[in-house]
């Protein structure tokens, strides 16, 4: 199953609202994660079951979508969000990613 | 809390091997799948493969079937990666991750990573 996810790329200002979005080539149901990975570190869970909020995560991260279609969602951008974000599916094998969205500063 | 820790990893020569371990505390491992994803520099992250918590099942992505092969051992706590048959294009980041699927109940996607363990393949 490919995961297309778009954009590639965004600029953004903080305090300004971002969707980004993840296209299943099949139905995957809701079996799909959103991770953040910063720079040189390891990626964070972020939201599982297409709209589930992980532990510890705040509330301005959401999640929606079942199928094929899914977004991503930060209603206010804080400058610790700025990293790249990765849609994955564990609905069947191969497991795999999205390409990634990086989201930088404006 | 739960701690992922991988070790192992180095510069190695195209066709050599090499073997990746990750030593899990804080939670009961043998109720876990567990798995490995790796990161090429500069790209985006790349399921390996993983392994049932009670090692009766393992699934490799194409690219590394018939040269690598996880294992496990639940008394140690640990997952091992052993990588022979070594390709440039197998340089990268190795991360160990729990997941994605817990003994009981929904997917448990990755929610916890290790640092990594970095891979280099060249002569």
């Amino acid at each position: 199953i490919q995961l297309t996810q778009s954009p590639s790329s965004l600029s953004a200002s903080v305090g300004d609202r971002v969707s980004i979005t993840c296209r299943a080539s099949q139905g995957i149901s809701s079996l799909l994660a959103w991770y953040q990975q910063k720079p040189g570190k390891a990626p964070k869970l972020l939201i599982y079951a297409a709209s589930t909020l992980q532990s510890g995560v705040p509330s301005r991260f959401s999640g929606s979508g079942s199928g094929t279609d899914f977004t991503l969602t930060i209603s206010s951008l804080q400058p610790e969000d700025f990293a790249t974000y990765y849609c994955q599916q564990v609905n069947s094998y191969p497991l795999t990613f999205g390409g990634g969205t990086k989201v930088e500063i404006k | 809390e739960v701690h992922l820790v991988e070790s192992g990893g180095g510069l190695v020569q195209p066709g050599g091997s090499l073997r990746l371990s990750c030593a899990a505390s804080g939670f009961t491992f043998s109720n876990y799948w567990m798995s490995w994803v790796r990161q090429a520099p500069g790209k985006g992250l790349e399921w390996v493969a993983n392994k049932k918590e009670d090692g009766s099942e393992e699934y490799y992505v194409d690219s590394v079937e018939g040269r690598f092969t996880i294992s496990r051992d639940n008394a140690k706590n640990s997952l091992y990666l052993q990588m022979n048959s070594l390709r440039a294009e197998d340089t990268a980041v190795y991360y160990c991750a729990r997941g994605p699927w817990p003994i009981f109940g929904m997917p448990n996607y990755f929610d916890y990573w290790g640092p990594g363990a970095l891979v280099t393949v060249s002569s």
